[in-house]
């Protein structure tokens, strides 16, 4: 089945240093994929997302390329902020599947000032 | 105006007891879920409906059932509560069964003694 692998957190950073979270994911066909954040005490937020195979997601200052040679969709911001400290999750869409969100298991990030 | 809105959002109560949660989206979506985040914030979808229509059923046990008065509502009740329902449950809805992008809410924490 499809499965959606991502880096265990935490994550510790300090602010404007550069964030990135891997993600590697299984499907069958060609899935959308996203990258979700959840900040303390709230629910999921679209961040970014691509459709297709080279396609360039971004968003706030992060950014995510659909790598299919590689099956993955690394999450990237060049300069933190404090702000950024919440939980992100990587997830696909395979239309296959029906349109259930496959998510990985979420990495949380913590940026100090 | 919020998007998806979920009620309530804490629910703490005995084993063996029954209860609801409640989900109301005012986008003039179609389609709505609900999923389950473990105390390890893993995410899984638990059912899925498009115009009152269920359409995903994952494997859920039949305590939980989840029903859709109309296509902005989409209600979980869950019989006979035990200890491991104990998660925060999210609804999302999207515009159609096949759109990318689900929009969340805010969750309800439930908790079973």
């Amino acid at each position: 089945g499809d499965s959606v692998t991502q880096m265990e957190g935490p994550v510790t950073l300090s602010e404007e240093a550069f964030l990135t979270i891997n993600c590697t994911y299984t499907a069958t066909g060609y899935p959308s994929l996203f990258w979700y954040v959840q900040y303390p005490g709230e629910g999921l937020q679209l961040l970014l997302k691509a459709t297709k195979a080279d396609d360039k997601g971004s968003n706030k200052g992060f950014e995510a390329t659909y790598r299919k040679e590689t099956t993955s969709f690394h999450l990237e911001k060049g300069s933190v902020q404090v702000s950024d400290s919440a939980v992100y999750f990587c997830a696909l869409r395979a239309e296959a599947a029906g349109n259930k969100l496959t998510f990985g298991g979420g990495t949380r990030v913590l940026v100090k000032p | 105006d919020t998007a998806v809105s979920q009620t309530p959002k804490y629910l703490v109560t005995q084993m063996g007891n029954d209860k609801s949660i409640k989900c109301e989206q005012n986008l003039g979506h179609d389609t709505m879920y609900w999923y389950k985040q473990d105390s390890k914030k893993f995410l899984k979808i638990m059912f899925s409906y498009n115009n009152k229509e269920l359409i995903i059923n994952e494997t859920v046990p039949n305590r939980f059932s989840p029903k859709s008065p109309d296509k902005a509502h989409l209600n979980l009740h869950i019989n006979s509560l035990e200890l491991g329902d104990s998660a925060v449950y999210f609804c999302a809805s999207s515009r159609g069964s096949r759109s990318d992008t689900q929009y969340f809410g805010p969750g309800t924490r439930l908790t079973v003694l």
